[in-house]
């Protein structure tokens, strides 16, 4: 089946430390997103991928990092300078020509211990 | 203004009901509509992409776009308890890597 893995379902964080959300798709797609979702919000983009070795910040990078070293996988790194990372996360695809539609996957929900 | 306004809802019906549900835009430029439905603690689900204005039909699905007034719409109709979920409206001014705007969603519960 193709699609896109998140994991884990549930994440938990302590003060000061760094976590890392792993997102793996098997679509051959060349686009990769992270957005945050928080209650009564839309969806707001981190970091964007179009190609291998290459990333832009989104709308909301700060506190954020992120690697994209194979076109399969685009993990995103909670840092300790991200302030209020409660929030579901999803990582989404999307195929060349067809940026418009982004295919999800089932999320990590972040919580703060 | 929020680029795309979109009604929170909860948004109750009855079983079999036609539900409408819809979003308006401040941005001219906006060319592809999307509409996504997200299960509680799921991540969305594509239901429907239309470029321009027009009507599109797939199943139970209906997407109107009215570029003129700036304005989407989702029809379901006969809809159905397992419908209950959140709708996302999205949309982008495409041509090449274009960032896609989302809705906050609106809230569906069909009730049997």
């Amino acid at each position: 089946d193709g699609g896109i893995t998140q994991s884990p379902k549930y994440l938990f964080r302590k003060e000061g430390q760094n976590v890392t959300l792993s997102c793996e798709q098997n679509l051959n797609h060349d686009a990769m997103y992270w957005y945050r979702q928080d209650p009564g919000q839309g969806l707001r983009l981190i970091y964007y991928s179009q190609i291998v070795n290459d990333f832009q910040k989104g709308d909301i990078a700060e506190g954020y990092s992120v690697s994209r070293e194979k076109k399969e996988s685009f993990p995103l790194t909670v840092t300790s300078a991200q302030k209020n990372p409660t929030a579901f996360y999803l990582c989404a695809s999307s195929a060349p020509g067809q940026r418009e539609t982004q295919y999800f996957g089932p999320g990590t929900r972040l919580l703060v211990l | 203004q929020k680029e795309v306004e979109q009604d929170p809802g909860p948004l109750s019906v009855p079983e079999g009901a036609i539900v409408s549900l819809n979003c308006t835009y401040s941005n001219s430029a906006f060319q592809y509509f999307m509409w996504y439905r997200q299960y509680s603690r799921k991540g969305p689900e594509l239901l429907m992409y239309t470029y321009s204005s027009g009507n599109k039909e797939d199943g139970r699905f209906t997407a109107q776009v009215d570029k003129s007034s700036k304005y989407i719409s989702l029809f379901i109709r006969d809809s159905q308890p397992s419908d209950s979920a959140t709708y996302l409206c999205a949309m982008s001014a495409g041509g090449g890597y274009q960032k896609v705007t989302f809705g906050t969603g609106t809230k569906l519960q069909v009730i049997p």
